[in-house]
């Protein structure tokens, strides 16, 4: 039973346009939620988060949304950059921050931006 | 400062041999964590370790285990290989302090492929 889902396993945009990659989850305890990017061949690195408390968080061309009550966060990316070309990992914790090592992964969503 | 190195980068084996993986956190990190990337599955949670202790366990069988030294050094080890063993395998750290996030620092993974 998938806790955080990523239902689009792929994604292309326009270089310029707005990119946006959606999670949904199913366990109302999780309290912090991240995304993580990663380039083949490499590991995943942190993008930006977001805690329950709050329903947006913005970093530079990166936004994300949380929407509580339909479990849903979107990542905003604007404008998207043939650089962002990458597999994107939403990701859940719910534990408590005395076991923050445990996240819980969708299965990821590959961005691919076009010149 | 370096950040999360991970060994071997790439290693072969045959079915029902036995594999070590070793994890060198960021200097100061307490924690680490463990987790295998599979195509199908996305990046899951094997297990998290803190002070030499192992705080959680993911649904793994036990044909995988770990440790943590004291030097927060961390190996797995994985026994009596299956083919479906075959995976990306990745070592996070992260900071224990209350002030974090949840964010994880990954290596770049361990390619291990059963033949």
């Amino acid at each position: 039973d998938q806790q955080v889902k990523q239902n689009s396993p792929s994604l292309s945009v326009q270089e310029g346009r707005i990119s946006i990659l959606n999670c949904d989850y199913t366990n109302s305890m999780f309290d912090y939620f991240l995304w993580y990017k990663k380039y083949p061949a490499e590991g995943p690195t942190f993008l930006i988060s977001i805690s329950s408390i709050k329903d947006k968080n913005e970093d530079g061309r990166f936004t994300v949304f949380l929407n509580k009550s339909a479990k849903h966060l979107s990542l905003h990316i604007v404008p998207s950059q043939p650089g962002d070309s990458a597999v994107y990992f939403c990701a859940a914790s719910g534990l408590g921050r005395g076991s923050q090592g445990n996240l819980i992964f969708g299965k990821g969503t590959k961005l691919s931006v076009k010149p | 400062k370096a950040g999360v190195t991970q060994t071997p980068r790439y290693l072969i084996k045959t079915r029902g041999q036995q594999v070590t993986l070793s994890c060198s956190p960021i200097s100061g990190h307490r924690s680490v964590s463990w987790y295998q990337q599979t195509p199908g599955q996305g990046l899951q949670f094997l297990f998290e370790y803190f002070s030499e202790t192992q705080r959680n366990k993911g649904n793994f069988p036990g044909r995988f285990s770990g440790r943590q030294f004291s030097n927060s050094r961390s190996e797995m080890n994985v026994s009596t290989l299956e083919l479906g063993d075959s995976a990306l395998y990745l070592c996070a750290s992260s900071l224990t302090s209350r002030s974090n996030t949840g964010e994880l620092f990954f290596g770049e993974g361990s390619r291990l492929t059963v033949l």
